[in-house]
C-alpha cells in the first residue's frame, strides 16, 4: 500500500532561513508526488508536483522539492523563508489513477 | 488552474439539524469528487468518493447514512450531515478530478476552499 510520511510535526525556521520540509514515500511503482500549502480556514493550494518528467521540480512562491527514486523521498525547500509562509504544509502521494494519499502534516512558523 | 467553490463557507447548527454542504467545479466538468474531513490540526482524512450519476464509495469506517453524498451532475456533488451531533463539527473540504474531468493527464485533485460546521 502507497504511503507519505512527513518527519517534523512542526518546523520553526528564521525569517530569510533556508526552509526545508521532508517527505518520504513508500511504494513499488512509481508515484505522483505533490505538495500542498494549506492557510488557516482555508482549503489546499497545489505548491507543485512530481509527474514523471524532470526530477527537480519549481513550484509557486519560490518553493521548490527534488524527487530522489534512491532515497524515496520529495523534500520541499525554500532559499529564503518569508513571514508569508507560515502554514501547514501537506505532501500527497498517488499512483497511476489511484486516489490521493495525504502526509500528516507539517506546521511552519517563521521567526521574524 | 481548475476552480472549485464549497458553499456555505461556514454554518453553525443545533443538535439534530440536517447540513447541506455543495461542492462545484466552476470551470471543468467533475465527474468524480472527493470528501474529506480534517479535525483540527490534523491531516485531511478522505470520506467519500463522490461519482456522478451513481452511488457513492465510502471508506471504511464513515457511515453513509450519516454523510448523505449526491453528485447529480457533472459539475455539482453535495454532502448532506444528518441528524448532526457536536462530534460532527469539522473542516470539510471538498475536491474535484482533473483526471476524471479531462483538466488533468494524471490524477490531480483540486481542491475548494472547505466549510467549517460547527454543531452546538
Amino acid at each position: 500500500a502507497q504511503s507519505v510520511t512527513q518527519l517534523g510535526s512542526h518546523v520553526s525556521v528564521s525569517e530569510g532561513a533556508l526552509v526545508l520540509l521532508r517527505c518520504n514515500y513508500s511504494s513499488s511503482v512509481p508515484p505522483y508526488l505533490f505538495w500542498y500549502v494549506q492557510y488557516p480556514n482555508q482549503g489546499l493550494q497545489l505548491l507543485l508536483k512530481y509527474t514523471s518528467a524532470a526530477t527537480l521540480v519549481k513550484g509557486i512562491n519560490g518553493f521548490e522539492a527534488e524527487f530522489k527514486k534512491s532515497e524515496t523521498s520529495f523534500h520541499l525547500t525554500k532559499p529564503s523563508a518569508h513571514m508569508s509562509d507560515a502554514a501547514e504544509y501537506f505532501c500527497a502521494v498517488s499512483f497511476g489513477n489511484e486516489k490521493l494519499t495525504f502526509g500528516t502534516g507539517t506546521r511552519l512558523t517563521i521567526i521574524p | 488552474g481548475a476552480v472549485v467553490s464549497q458553499h456555505p463557507s461556514r454554518v453553525i447548527c443545533k443538535s439534530g439539524t440536517s447540513v447541506k454542504i455543495e461542492c462545484r467545479s466552476l470551470d471543468f466538468q467533475a465527474t468524480t469528487m472527493f470528501w474529506y474531513r480534517q479535525f483540527p490540526k490534523q491531516s485531511l482524512m478522505l470520506m467519500a468518493t463522490s461519482n456522478e450519476g451513481s452511488k457513492a464509495t465510502y471508506e471504511q469506517g464513515v457511515e453513509k447514512d450519516k454523510f448523505l453524498i449526491n453528485h447529480a451532475s457533472l459539475t455539482l456533488s453535495t454532502l448532506t450531515v444528518t441528524s448532526a451531533h457536536p462530534e460532527d463539527s469539522s473542516f470539510y473540504i471538498c475536491s474535484a478530478d482533473g483526471l476524471a474531468g479531462g483538466r488533468s493527464s494524471y490524477n490531480e485533485q483540486f481542491f475548494g476552499p472547505g466549510t467549517r460546521l460547527t454543531v452546538l
